[in-house]
């Protein structure tokens, strides 16, 4: 199986900073990476799909980049309701897998 | 627009069944392989089971496998796990997720996921 390793696990940020998470997987899985919110008792949300691409409707602020086998999930401007827990997700090959998580906490 | 509505989670003993159904409308259903993902309350994801868009194709975890079974009635445009010998690790929201593609094993994007349904296994 495909291992993916996310960092950090947790970060403080206060509203307005730059915050970059990382994830990094145990081989290439091209651009087939996804990244997603999640808010407490709620279903995962898709903010970028392919590695890079926007999901409609995710403010602009949201960006990811890479390809291979590192990829960073960027927030230009954090806002109050960008506070929750984000995950990476491979679907290069059956199965997929997830990174760990990282809880993004207002400092 | 797209909706997958999970149903049938339960309290359930150890040792006993129950069968999650996933409604899908707003996409063509039987073009596309279809996934369960679990997630323990206040932990990660977990990746349960897969089956390809005619369901001739299926993938399970190893922690399920033997367990559950994954099925889906195209015609009525639904998503089913059969769960059997249910352990309380098994306790967890399930998800019904629709992939980019019709084969379970083929590199594909993540389209949409349902709400969830809570499983759990206590006594």
């Amino acid at each position: 199986d495909i291992q993916m390793t996310q960092f950090p696990s947790s970060l403080s940020a206060s509203e307005g900073d730059r915050v970059t998470i990382t994830c990094r997987a145990s081989q290439t899985i091209s651009g087939y990476l996804t990244w997603y919110q999640q808010k407490p008792g709620k279903a995962p949300k898709i903010l970028i799909y392919t590695a890079s691409s926007l999901q409609s409707g995710v403010p602009s602020r949201f960006s990811g980049s890479g390809s291979g086998t590192d990829f960073t999930l960027t927030i230009s401007s954090l806002q109050p309701e960008d506070f929750a827990t984000y995950y990476c997700q491979q679907s290069y090959m059956t199965p997929w897998t997830f990174g760990q998580g990282t809880k993004v906490e207002i400092k | 627009e797209v909706q997958l509505v999970e149903s049938g989670g339960d309290l359930v003993q150890p040792g006993g069944s129950l069968r999650l159904s996933c409604s899908a409308s707003g996409f063509s259903f039987s073009n596309f392989a279809m996934h369960w993902v679990r997630q323990v309350p206040g932990q990660g994801l977990e990746y349960v089971s897969a089956i390809s868009s005619d369901g001739g194709s299926r993938y399970y975890a190893d922690p399920v496998e033997d367990r559950f079974t994954i099925s889906r009635d195209n015609s009525k445009n639904t998503l089913y796990l059969q769960m059997t010998s249910l352990r309380p690790e098994d306790t967890a929201v399930y998800y019904c997720v629709q992939g980019g593609g019709k084969e379970v094993a083929t590199r594909q994007t993540v389209d949409h996921w349902g709400q969830g349904t809570l499983v759990t296994v206590s006594s």
